[in-house]
């Protein structure tokens, strides 16, 4: 499988602050990166999914403006959760790709660490 | 709006004994499904796909794929201990790679020793 790297891995903060998490591609490049995130005793739930160079494609519910992502090179892509608040308390996980739009047969998607993060 | 359908759980199976996990789908022209195994407080890993109907078998595992049905399921032989987590059933986008993934909310599976 792919090596992926997340970090921080965990994080805990006051309400109204700004988080951000890193997440890498360590042997591949990722021209595409899911991020989900999980609350507790739940699925995975898509947040929003970025191509390297381009503005992110939020899922519906998910605040553009409160989880800013930037795919600025293929290896790495950040997540910032701002003014964060005790709901935004989860386990945020990315999954690079290394797939772009249109491509063909869908590929595994593998999975870094996982940052959990608990706002005071 | 595609779902991906699992029974939460917790399964409970006899170490040695052969455990079952089934998933439904409601988007007929899925065409690939994943097995994730997520332990507690980590993130999910990838331990089987499969694409055509029928099984495929890897190791202890086993999955099957009923297209007709819209019905996956993942078998796990012998079962251990270490077997014991959340197993989710994924499906992704169609047309490949423009979104990510959908869940199942995951089925608990108990191994007992």
């Amino acid at each position: 499988g792919a090596v992926v790297s997340q970090h921080p891995s965990r994080v805990i903060c006051k309400s109204g602050t700004s988080v951000k998490i890193e997440c890498r591609s360590l042997d591949f490049q990722a021209t595409t990166m899911f991020w989900y995130r999980q609350f507790p005793k739940k699925s995975l739930m898509l947040m929003a999914t970025s191509n390297e160079g381009s503005k992110a494609t939020y899922e519906q519910g998910v605040e553009k403006d409160k989880f800013l992502i930037n795919h600025a090179s293929l290896t790495l892509s950040t997540l910032t959760v701002t003014s964060a608040h005790p709901e935004d308390s989860s386990f945020y996980i990315c999954s690079p790709s290394p797939q772009g739009r249109g491509r063909g047969s869908y590929n595994e998607q593998f999975f870094g660490p996982g940052t959990r993060l608990t706002v005071l | 709006q595609k779902e991906v359908e699992q029974n939460s759980g917790p399964l409970s199976v006899p170490e040695g004994a052969i455990a079952s996990l089934n998933c439904t789908y409601s988007d007929r022209v899925s065409q690939s499904f994943f097995w994730y195994r997520q332990y507690s407080g980590k993130s999910p890993e990838l331990i089987m796909s499969i694409y055509s109907n029928g099984d495929k078998e890897d190791g202890r595992f086993t999955a099957q794929l009923n297209k007709a049905s819209q019905y996956v399921s993942l078998l796990i032989r012998d079962s251990q201990p270490s077997d014991s987590a959340t197993y989710l059933c994924a499906v992704p986008p169609l047309r490949g790679g423009a979104d990510g993934l959908t869940f199942g909310k995951g089925t608990h599976l108990i191994i007992q020793p």
